[in-house]
């Protein structure tokens, strides 16, 4: 039962540089989500997916980038990364509603550092 | 002001305690509420998921829901050093996706 996997767990990057951090589900989830977690502010939504070929701005879009062609995979670019970039990201699953979704699963984090 | 308040603690409690943990929120249109468990480096893990206002129980777990004072709550009773951690609650308008986080109460449960 692998779940949410995300990769890579940690990385840093120097400033400017882009990067894709990958996410995928075996769970077959419609809806797909990136949070970023900084220090006190708890996870706040960067960009969701409620299906293939369909995304949208959550409420920290700026910087980031993401597409879905396929249902398993929500890969999260970092165009141009910045210091203010550095925290810890989650990817998160989950079915949908008309599925009975109602937990959000979490993949385990990567941690990012922009120097 | 963020849209969910959570007092971000440590809070310190003896094992066997109740441990009880509130979250405020301003956004009348939340109707879906839950509470997450984080270790440290881990990623959140759902606890507790209610709808609209009242109580829900699982085991030592008690979550409470008043939309009217736009309060949550979360009891754990019987507190074990297991249950040291971060909690975050969270609500949303719709079941599934887009959840708005508070910022996390960190929890010590000392032997």
């Amino acid at each position: 039962n692998a779940g949410v996997t995300q990769t890579p767990k940690f990385q840093v990057l120097k400033t400017g540089q882009s990067m894709t951090l990958q996410c995928a589900q075996d769970m077959n989830h419609e809806y797909m989500s990136w949070y970023r977690q900084d220090p006190g502010m708890g996870l706040r939504l960067i960009h969701y997916s409620v299906g293939a070929g369909i995304t949208d701005q959550g409420e920290v879009p700026n910087g980031y980038n993401v597409s879905r062609s396929t249902t398993e995979d929500f890969p999260l670019r970092l165009l141009s990364a910045a210091p203010s970039q550095t925290s810890v990201y989650f990817c998160a699953s989950s079915a949908s509603p008309r599925a009975g979704g109602n937990t959000i699963y979490f993949g385990e984090g990567s941690w990012l550092t922009v120097v | 002001q963020k849209e969910v308040e959570q007092d971000p603690g440590p809070l310190s409690v003896p094992e066997g305690a109740i441990v009880s943990l509130n979250c405020t929120y301003s956004n009348s249109a939340f109707q879906y509420f839950m509470w997450y468990r984080q270790y440290s480096r881990k990623g959140p893990e759902l606890l507790m998921y209610t709808y609209s206002s009242g109580n829900k129980e699982d085991g030592r777990f008690t979550a409470q829901v008043d939309k009217s004072s736009k309060y949550i709550s979360l009891f754990i009773r019987d507190s074990q050093p297991s249950d040291s951690a971060t909690y975050l609650c969270a609500g949303t308008k719709a079941a599934g996706n887009k959840l708005t986080f508070g910022g996390g109460t960190r929890v010590l449960v000392k032997p």
